[in-house]
């Protein structure tokens, strides 16, 4: 079973920074099954990104994604007020399974 | 528009079985690639996947959580029900049902429908 592990648990940052959310897969994994989802408190999750590094439908371009084998970013270019939120990585792959992160809180500054 | 909604007891007492049902709208789960999960999330606590049952009438489970849970679907009704038997306090959480796509390359879970939260208590 793939485990995911997230860093850092807070980060604290001021709008207009450049964010960097890591996320650590237990073993190798195919960037095409990793995705990113953001979740504002009293809401429902919402896909970020998915294939490693492609954006959701409406997604802003402050938002990418990287990486390949066992390491992924999420990287906010310039953090809008809006961004402040937890977000998770997650692992859907061949398996038919799931594996979410523990997440990473974004909070301001 | 693709939706999807929960619906179910918000207060179970310990030692119960819980059943939920995930209405949607605007797919298919008899397309090729579609599913739909079935995710938890405790009061200040990560998200937790379930189950996720495929159009292919495939199931699959958390593995720490399997031998409580079963998935099934109603295609005529467009609905998934989740049972988790032998509820206790530890599974008070808000849980989610959303769509899955299983795609030849990508795979996701998206959209999610609004949440449930039960309550687990005497």
């Amino acid at each position: 079973e793939i485990v995911l592990t997230q860093s850092p648990g807070t980060l604290s940052s001021s709008p207009g920074d450049r964010a960097t959310l890591s996320c650590r897969a237990s073993q190798i994994v195919s960037s095409s099954y990793v995705a990113w989802y953001q979740q504002r408190p009293g809401q429902a999750p919402r896909l970020l990104m998915y294939g490693g590094s492609t954006r959701a439908t409406g997604i802003p371009g402050r938002f990418s994604g990287s990486g390949s084998g066992t390491d992924f970013t999420l990287t906010i270019s310039r953090l809008e007020a809006e961004d402040f939120a937890v977000y998770y990585c997650h692992h859907y792959g061949y398996s038919r399974r799931i594996t979410f992160g523990q997440g990473t809180r974004l909070e301001i500054k | 528009q693709i939706t999807l909604k929960e619906s179910g007891p918000t207060l179970v007492k310990p030692t119960q079985t819980l059943t939920l049902t995930c209405t949607y709208s605007g797919f298919s789960l008899t397309t090729s690639g579609v599913g739909v999960a079935w995710i938890r999330q405790p009061p200040g606590k990560p998200l937790e996947w379930l189950a996720l049952i495929y159009w292919d009438d495939d199931t699959q489970y958390s593995p720490s959580l399997k031998t409580r849970l079963t998935i099934t679907k109603d295609t005529s009704k467009n609905q998934v029900v989740l049972t988790m038997t032998n509820m206790a306090p530890v599974d008070t959480a808000t849980y989610y049902c959303a769509q899955g796509i299983y795609g030849a390359n990508v795979n996701w879970v998206d959209p999610w429908g609004p949440g449930i939260l039960v309550t687990v208590s005497s």
